[in-house]
C-alpha cells in the first residue's frame, strides 16, 4: 500500500509570506504528526492531529498551525516566514493507537530567503 | 526535551554486528523505547520498538536491561546501506505520535 505523501518536496518561499504544505497519510490512518528538522535543533515536534483534532503541540510559535480533514489528510501553514523556518518539515502517520510504530513520509524542503 | 542519551557517532565494519547503546534513565512504566533510523536527510525509518521484553524482527534485535534504563539496538549483519542517524526514542504509549529526538548515533559502516 501507498506510504506517507508529502507535497510539494522543495518549496522557496519569501520573507513574510505564508505557506501551507500538504501531507496524506497511510490508508487507514488516522493520526498525522508534524516535525521541523534544521541542522541546528535536530528533529523537533511541531504538533500531532487524530482524527480532525489537535491532540499534542510542541513548543512552537502561534505561527505554526495545521488541521485535519474528514479522510485524514492533514495541511500544516507557517505564516510570516523568517528565515530560520528554513527547515525539513516532515509528517508522520499512525493508526493513533497506543504501542504502533509512526511511519514518515520523504518530507517537504522549505528555503526562505 | 529528548529523554535518551546516545553515542554521538560509531563505525562498524560491514558484514559486523553493530551495537548501538542508548540510556534512559529517567523512563516511566508506560513508556517504550523505539529506534528509528535517517539516511541522507530522507524521512526517518521505523526500525523496533519494546516495553520490556527484547524484541527481534527482520531488521534488528532491541535488549532493554531488566531495570529498563537503558537499551541496545543490534543489527546483526551491517551493510553499506546500514549507514545512518539512528534515533532512539522514549514514548509513551499513548501519546502517540509525540517523539522527542535527541541528537542520534551517526554509524558508518566501513568496507
Amino acid at each position: 500500500k501507498a506510504g506517507v505523501t508529502q507535497t510539494p518536496r522543495y518549496l522557496i518561499k519569501t520573507r513574510g509570506q505564508q505557506v501551507t504544505l500538504s501531507c496524506s497519510p497511510i490508508s487507514g490512518h488516522r493520526s498525522v504528526s508534524w516535525y521541523q528538522q534544521t541542522p541546528g535543533q535536530g528533529l523537533q515536534f511541531l504538533f500531532e492531529y487524530f482524527s480532525e483534532t489537535q491532540r499534542n503541540k510542541g513548543n512552537f510559535p502561534g505561527r505554526f498551525s495545521g488541521r485535519q480533514f474528514s479522510n485524514s489528510r492533514s495541511e500544516m501553514n507557517v505564516s510570516t516566514l523568517e528565515l530560520g523556518d528554513s527547515a525539513l518539515y516532515l509528517c508522520a502517520s499512525s493508526q493513533g493507537t497506543a504501542n504502533t510504530e509512526a511511519f514518515f513520509g520523504q518530507g517537504t524542503r522549505l528555503t526562505v530567503v | 526535551d529528548a529523554k535518551t542519551t546516545q553515542p554521538p557517532s560509531m563505525d562498524c565494519a560491514e558484514g559486523r554486528a553493530a551495537n548501538l547503546p542508548c540510556n534512559h534513565s529517567t523512563i516511566s512504566g508506560n513508556e517504550y523505547v523505539y529506534w528509528y533510523r535517517q539516511i541522507h536527510s530522507q524521512g526517518p525509518q521505523y526500525i523496533i520498538h519494546g516495553l520490556k521484553n527484547n524484541e527481534t524482527n527482520e531488521m534488528a534485535s532491541l535488549i532493554i536491561t531488566e531495570d529498563r534504563k537503558s537499551s541496545t539496538l543490534i543489527l546483526p549483519h551491517a551493510t553499506l546501506r546500514d549507514t545512518a542517524v539512528y534515533y532512539c526514542i522514549v514514548r509513551v504509549a499513548y501519546n502517540n505520535n509525540d517523539m522527542r529526538f535527541g541528537a542520534g548515533t551517526r554509524l558508518t559502516v566501513k568496507p
